[in-house]
């Protein structure tokens, strides 16, 4: 069984520039989860979707940031205009409901 | 969710076992205690979770005090490989509900 796959897994960018992660869940995993850790700092909470719904997105840092899950599937984290605060790693986690979430890999974003 | 106080760090010899305590003494009736690591860069890693009583699974065994206030996790033979932060997580029982980190405690295994 695959498990949760996160694309891309470094992504080195400059300051004003735009980026999109995508994360791909466990199959049959309502719900999906974003997670972030910025250098030093703990892993925080972005969003949480249960199919194609927000169903919390109060760690969402600001409006430049905008995840969608289009069909309840795949879904995607952009960051328009990168700042070089949100540098860091990015982390997709998928659960049934209930159940323990499986983390991917993670992507590195690197804003210069 | 409730919080949860974990030491900072922690020092194992290689094949002891190593014994990580948590305390979560505001956790509520309907809050399961979940642990998870992080090796190195990788995304956090399930490990066990529990309501009240205790549980073993082929990773590790959680110890949970009968009043719920504090936790063990327990790896029975410390490998190198398990060098590692561990999270303790108290996590409500509704739902699909977020899991909320803190900082862990970084286990080193030492050869």
């Amino acid at each position: 069984e695959a498990g949760v796959t996160q694309f891309p897994s470094h992504s080195v960018i400059e300051k004003g520039q735009t980026v999109t992660l995508r994360c791909d869940p466990i199959s049959g995993h309502d719900n999906l989860y974003w997670y972030r850790r910025v250098m030093g700092k703990e892993i925080k909470f972005l969003l949480h979707f249960v199919k194609e719904s927000k169903q919390d997105e109060s760690g969402m840092p600001n409006n430049r940031f905008l995840a969608e899950r289009t069909g309840g599937t795949y879904s995607t984290l952009k960051v328009q205009p990168a700042e070089l605060e949100d540098s860091g790693v990015y982390f997709c986690a998928s659960s049934q409901s209930p159940g323990e979430l499986f983390f991917g890999e993670g992507s590195r974003l690197t804003v210069l | 969710d409730a919080k949860t106080t974990q030491p900072p760090s922690m020092d194992c010899a290689e094949g002891r076992a190593a014994n990580l305590p948590c305390n979560h003494s505001t956790i509520s009736g309907n809050e399961y205690v979940y642990w998870y690591r992080q090796i190195h860069s990788q995304g956090p890693q399930y490990i066990i979770h529990g309501l009240k009583n205790n549980e073993t699974n082929e990773m590790a065994s959680l110890i949970i005090t009968e009043d719920r206030k504090s936790s063990t996790l327990i790896l029975p033979h410390a490998t190198l490989r398990d060098t590692a932060v561990y999270y303790c997580i108290v996590r409500g029982i509704q739902g699909a509900q977020k899991l909320v980190f803190g900082q862990g405690t970084r286990l080193t295994i030492n050869p």
